[in-house]
């Protein structure tokens, strides 16, 4: 069962634009957090937002959260080739060990 | 420090045979995982393994068995492989089974069953 749902499924832009995802899950959450997969590669994780927190910065990556909305957004300004990937939304809920992934936002940034 | 790797990078088996994949992580964490990952599925929780000595099935763990062999190690094992586990397989680690966790992932291991 999936836990956070990320929108859009594929997003393209042009360098030098801003990606925004979006994800939204189910459950009460004590943590977000947002990992990056490259092509053929394993998931990096990126930042961790906690419950009490609204925002975060990382970089070039900018994470909300509304736990009211339950809802998160991640945003890469300035997108480069680089960050052409996918990008993943996870939570796990107030018990338990696992952490569940979202399906993903598969970003394509062209030069 | 190598962080998590995975063995095989690559395997092909027939439907009925048995294979082993091994993870092992070099970062003294409690936690291991193996996810399943297939095109627009996202990555699904097979099995975990909360600390040494323990295991606890994930969210797709029908057809596989998994060993936490010491703190390092943690494999997975297919019995008897089937068409339907034809999917990239994923190891990861964290430091501890707390809301703290970041989980560091392997490369993964593609496995074709025909």
């Amino acid at each position: 069962s999936q836990q956070g749902e990320e929108d859009p499924q594929a997003l393209s832009i042009q360098e030098g634009e801003n990606a925004t995802m979006n994800c939204s899950y189910k459950t009460s959450i004590n943590n977000l957090q947002w990992y990056r997969q490259n092509s053929g590669r394993g998931l990096v994780h990126l930042i961790l937002i906690r419950s009490n927190e609204r925002e975060k910065h990382s970089g070039r990556l900018r994470v909300t959260l509304d736990t009211s909305k339950k809802s998160s957004s991640l945003l890469i300004t300035a997108s480069r080739a680089a960050d052409t990937a996918s990008y993943f939304c996870a939570t796990r809920g107030q018990a338990g060990t696992a952490l569940i992934f979202g399906k993903g936002t598969t970003l394509s940034v062209s030069s | 420090n190598a962080g998590v790797t995975q063995t095989p990078k690559f395997q092909v088996l027939k439907t009925g045979q048995s294979m082993t994949l091994q993870c092992a992580q070099d970062m003294n964490h409690n936690s291991m995982y193996w996810y399943r990952q297939d095109p627009g599925m996202g990555l699904r929780l097979i099995y975990y393994s909360a600390s040494e000595g323990t295991t606890d099935k994930g969210e797709v763990p029908n057809g596989y068995n998994v060993s936490r062999l010491n703190k390092r190690e943690f494999s997975l094992r297919l019995e008897s492989a089937a068409p339907s586990q034809t999917s990239v397989y994923f190891c990861a680690s964290s430091e501890a089974a707390t809301w703290r966790e970041t989980q560091y992932f392997g490369p993964g291991t593609r496995l074709l069953v025909l």
